[in-house]
């Protein structure tokens, strides 16, 4: 069985400030993670995912993630926050084996100007 | 990448009618898409895997006469709800897979009276 866990369901920022949302995970091989982002009305837009390799992923828009095996952890981080960076945020894991996707709960970032 | 899309984007429908989803993967051919819902500010949750020229694998829980899943292109799978019910309003997301990696359509807002 395969489950995400994010602990925080918003997370307020001021615009120029640094950004993170955290995620840990649980799956029972490799983990394949995610994030994505969505809009209002809008479908999930990917961000970046973490497969293999370096620890640090960069992403879109300026975002990245660490992975952290010893914390089953994937945090998002963003160093300098923008208004538009406002949107829900869903990370995602997948066993290696399975296409299947299991996802957080999502969480809501306000950055205020 | 991928491209999907989704039509209708948003749909309003009278209780006990049907309405079809369809979900269009663009640029290449897709073998198996996957259907969600999503109730407002709250996560996926996957519906049915479907599988070209098979039948859908339904989740746990989730009615397969009431949600029909139809795939019968690499390009194409419907999902009709039938006899919908004002408890069936929800944001419905399609989605694709390629090279290990889901691509999300824009997602439909259905809405029944």
């Amino acid at each position: 069985a395969q489950s995400v866990a994010q602990p925080e369901d918003q997370v307020n920022v001021a615009e120029g400030n640094p950004l993170t949302v955290k995620c840990t995970y649980s799956v029972s091989g490799n983990p394949y993670l995610f994030w994505y982002v969505q809009y209002p009305n809008r479908g999930l837009q990917f961000l970046l995912k973490y497969i293999t390799g370096d620890n640090l992923v960069k992403g879109s828009y300026g975002f990245e993630a660490e992975f952290n095996k010893s914390q089953t952890s994937f945090h998002l981080k963003k160093p300098s926050a923008l208004v538009s960076d406002s949107a829900l945020y869903f990370c995602a894991v997948r066993d290696m084996g399975d296409y299947k996707l299991s996802f957080g709960a999502g969480t809501t970032v306000t950055v205020r100007a | 990448g991928a491209v999907v899309s989704q039509h209708p984007s948003w749909v309003i429908c009278k209780s006990g009618t049907s309405v079809k989803i369809e979900c269009r993967s663009l640029d290449f051919q897709a073998t198996t898409m996957f259907w969600y819902r999503q109730f407002p500010k709250q996560s996926l949750m996957l519906m049915a895997t479907s599988n070209e020229g098979s039948k859908a694998t339904y989740e746990q829980g989730v009615e397969k006469d009431k949600f029909l899943i139809n795939h019968a292109s690499l390009t194409l799978s419907t999902l009709t709800v039938t006899s919908a019910h004002p408890e069936d309003s929800s944001f419905y997301i399609c989605s694709v897979i390629r090279a290990y990696e889901q691509y999300f359509g824009p997602g439909t807002r259905l809405t029944v009276t």
